[in-house]
């Protein structure tokens, strides 16, 4: 089975400054699927952004970034400029594309303070 | 479009009542997940629908839970009996399943449930 690992359980990062949030994960599958979902105090789940394993370029969504690293099996997301409404709960997620569509396999999080 | 609704937001159970929760997933999409997320940790997978057959029920905790999508749209997760660990919030989570390789899950609100 897969695990996901986050070790950070919070971050804290001035407001415009950078911050990385590490995450690392565990599988003996070639292809997979890699995500950074949001979670503000809302409780919605959002997508922040997403990483096919079969790519090699690293996925950028405006001021998000990731660091996959396949052979480490490790999968970074990095938050430039950061903004006051980035403060959140961060899942980093795995899911297998095996047998059309699986359930996502979630870390336990990093809760990310935003410092004004 | 409408995103996934859930109903009830918050819901307050003794010890031993039946709940009901339900999730509205967003119209046409195929795939439907439920998923349990208890206080401080992240979601983990209960139970997964495509249209009305209920394909992966593994992640259940135990026969109290049961979950049902008899027209393949709204579902319906039902807790009996309620115990104080029971006490979490619940995702649901929509996707079109169209594609070989469909990934993006949308998520619902979640249902915060306390069982006093």
């Amino acid at each position: 089975a897969q695990t996901v690992t986050q070790s950070q359980p919070e971050m804290s990062v001035q407001e415009a400054e950078t911050v990385t949030l590490s995450c690392t994960y565990d599988t003996s599958e070639s292809d997979y699927y890699l995500f950074w979902y949001k979670q503000p105090p809302s409780r919605q789940m959002i997508l922040v952004i997403r990483q096919e394993a079969y790519k090699q370029q690293n996925a950028t969504e405006n001021r998000f970034s990731v660091n996959f690293q396949k052979a480490a099996k490790s999968f970074s997301l990095k938050i430039s400029d950061s903004q006051l409404g980035d403060a959140a709960m961060y899942f980093c997620a795995y899911r297998s594309p095996i047998s059309g569509n699986t359930p996502l396999v979630f870390g336990k999080g990093t809760r990310l303070s935003v410092i004004a | 479009g409408a995103g996934v609704s859930q109903s009830p937001r918050y819901k307050v159970a003794k010890r031993g009542q039946d709940v009901a929760l339900r999730c509205d997933p967003i119209s046409g999409h195929v795939s439907l997940f439920w998923y349990q997320q208890a206080l401080g940790q992240g979601p983990e997978f209960l139970t997964y629908f495509q249209n009305e057959a209920q394909l992966d029920k593994s992640g259940l905790p135990s026969d109290r839970f049961f979950a049902e999508r008899p027209e393949g749209s709204v579902s319906t997760l039902k807790i009996q009996r309620t115990q104080q660990e029971d006490s979490a919030v619940y995702l649901c989570a929509s996707s079109a399943a169209e594609q070989v390789r469909a990934y993006e899950q949308y998520f619902g609100p979640g249902t915060r449930l306390t069982v006093t």
